[in-house]
């Protein structure tokens, strides 16, 4: 069975603070991405991973940066935690490949929450 | 700009009743489309994913189809029950590579 695993449901973080959010899939897929939901502005992704050690941009990577050492794990970094950064964070997994269809797996979400 | 779009953003019915959810998307080249079921202060469920040469695709009481020639998606739920509460999320994506382009959400309410 598929599963996306994220490190915590609920945190609680001081502004400034340094936060890792962790991310692990055990279906060994390739793409790997991360995205914040908030009301009435929906999923919007923050960033994306192809392999290994690679990572592109989404459309709000600004205040965040992302690390993926090995292939089963992605992690987003808060490099300092504003109050603008408390959000819903989910974490999605997919196949890659020229022919592959690429139906996106999410974790459960980790509810953020900056003081 | 490619966009995906919901309306309704929320749906009342009575149980047992069919019902479809909406979904359209502004640029026709799709690579595919998916289908999410959200719970309150949960993560995305996958329902169904329609490749882009595809018409539609069922699973036990839902069927999703896809015209691609006029923007549009709809999800089919047939016989609703309470317990199919939640918000439902289309996504597009353009590109193979994986980034989905999700629309709002429409949060459906089936009442006993």
């Amino acid at each position: 069975d598929v599963k996306v695993t994220q490190s915590s449901r609920y945190l609680v973080k001081r502004t400034g603070e340094k936060v890792f959010l962790e991310c692990v899939q055990d279906m060994d897929h390739e793409n790997m991405f991360w995205y914040r939901q908030d009301p009435g502005l929906g999923l919007r992704l923050i960033y994306f991973s192809y392999d290994v050690k690679m990572k592109e941009k989404g459309d709000i990577p600004e205040g965040y940066s992302v690390s993926r050492e090995k292939k089963e794990r992605f992690s987003l970094i808060l490099e300092s935690a504003s109050t603008n950064q408390t959000s819903m964070y989910l974490c999605a997994s997919s196949i890659s490949g020229a022919s592959a269809v690429y139906e996106q797996y999410f974790g459960p979400g980790t509810r953020l929450t900056v003081t | 700009k490619q966009e995906v779009t919901q309306i309704p953003a929320a749906l009342s019915v009575p149980e047992g009743e069919n019902l479809v959810l909406n979904c359209s998307f502004t640029d026709s080249a799709i690579y595919n489309l998916q289908w999410f079921r959200q719970d309150p202060g949960k993560g995305l469920t996958s329902l169904l994913l329609i490749q882009s040469s595809q018409r539609e695709q069922t699973s036990g009481r839902l069927n999703a189809s896809l015209d691609k020639s006029s923007g549009r998606s709809t999800l089919y739920i047939a016989a609703s029950q309470p317990g199919d509460s939640a918000t439902y999320l289309c996504a597009a994506e353009y590109n193979q590579g994986g980034k989905l382009i999700f629309g709002q959400g429409t949060e459906l309410s089936v009442k006993p």
